[in-house]
């Protein structure tokens, strides 16, 4: 039973224009939401969470949206830059408990 | 400071072999987690470490995985008599302490297993 799920493989995005990455989960008890990045060869590396209370969160040209009602989750990125250019994957954490699930990812790629 | 680390970056093993992975975690870090993720798929939960409590091993995918962490620090996850769907990449993450729930993660490397 996937709980989080990412249902876009691959995206491709022109350089400068917004790349939307999207993330929906099942379970209505997580309330603490993460997105990390990963290049080939390395570690995942964390970009920017959400906690439920919010529905939005900036940092620089990251911005997560959470619409809890819809049990859906973005990361938009504008604008889009080559370095950009890796996998993404949501994960999402409920209270209590000391796992986070992770989606599938979602392979972005920034055209020049 | 220095991230997690991971050894060894790549592992080619045969059939049947035993393997030892090993995590280095940031320096303060209570909790050690680790993630498997096969060609295509996402990150699979396999272990978590709290500082001293018994660790939770409900990802295991089988007896033959086995995991410790020795003095709070260093983990090794052993996988015995390995099969060809193990090859994997290997991830370790490590974060502080949080009240209740998983904190931010921060990975290493990983390690390349191909069982052949």
């Amino acid at each position: 039973d996937q709980q989080v799920k990412q249902n876009s493989p691959s995206l491709s995005v022109q350089e400068g224009r917004i790349s939307i990455l999207n993330c929906d989960y099942t379970n209505s008890m997580f309330d603490y939401f993460l997105w990390y990045k990963k290049y080939p060869a390395e570690g995942p590396t964390f970009l920017i969470s959400i906690s439920s209370i919010k529905d939005k969160n900036e940092d620089g040209r990251f911005t997560v949206f959470l619409n809890k009602s819809a049990k859906h989750l973005s990361l938009h990125i504008v604008p889009s830059q080559p370095g950009d250019s890796a996998v993404y994957f949501c994960a999402a954490s409920a209270q209590g408990a000391q796992k986070l699930v992770f989606g599938q990812g979602t392979r972005l790629t920034i055209n020049p | 400071g220095a991230g997690v680390s991971q050894s060894p970056s790549n592992k080619v093993t045969e059939k049947g072999k035993d393997v030892e992975l090993r995590c280095d975690p940031i320096s303060g870090h209570t909790a050690l987690y680790w993630y498997r993720q096969s060609l295509g798929q996402g990150l699979e939960f396999l272990i978590y470490f709290q500082g001293n409590s018994a660790p939770d091993k409900s990802g295991l995918p089988s007896d033959r995985f086995s995991a410790e962490r020795t003095g709070g620090s260093v983990s090794t996850l052993t996988i015995q008599r390995t099969q060809q769907e193990d090859s994997a990449v290997y991830l370790c993450a490590s974060s502080f302490r949080t009240s209740g729930r998983a904190g931010t993660q921060y990975f290493g490397p990983g390690t390349r297993l191909t069982v052949l």
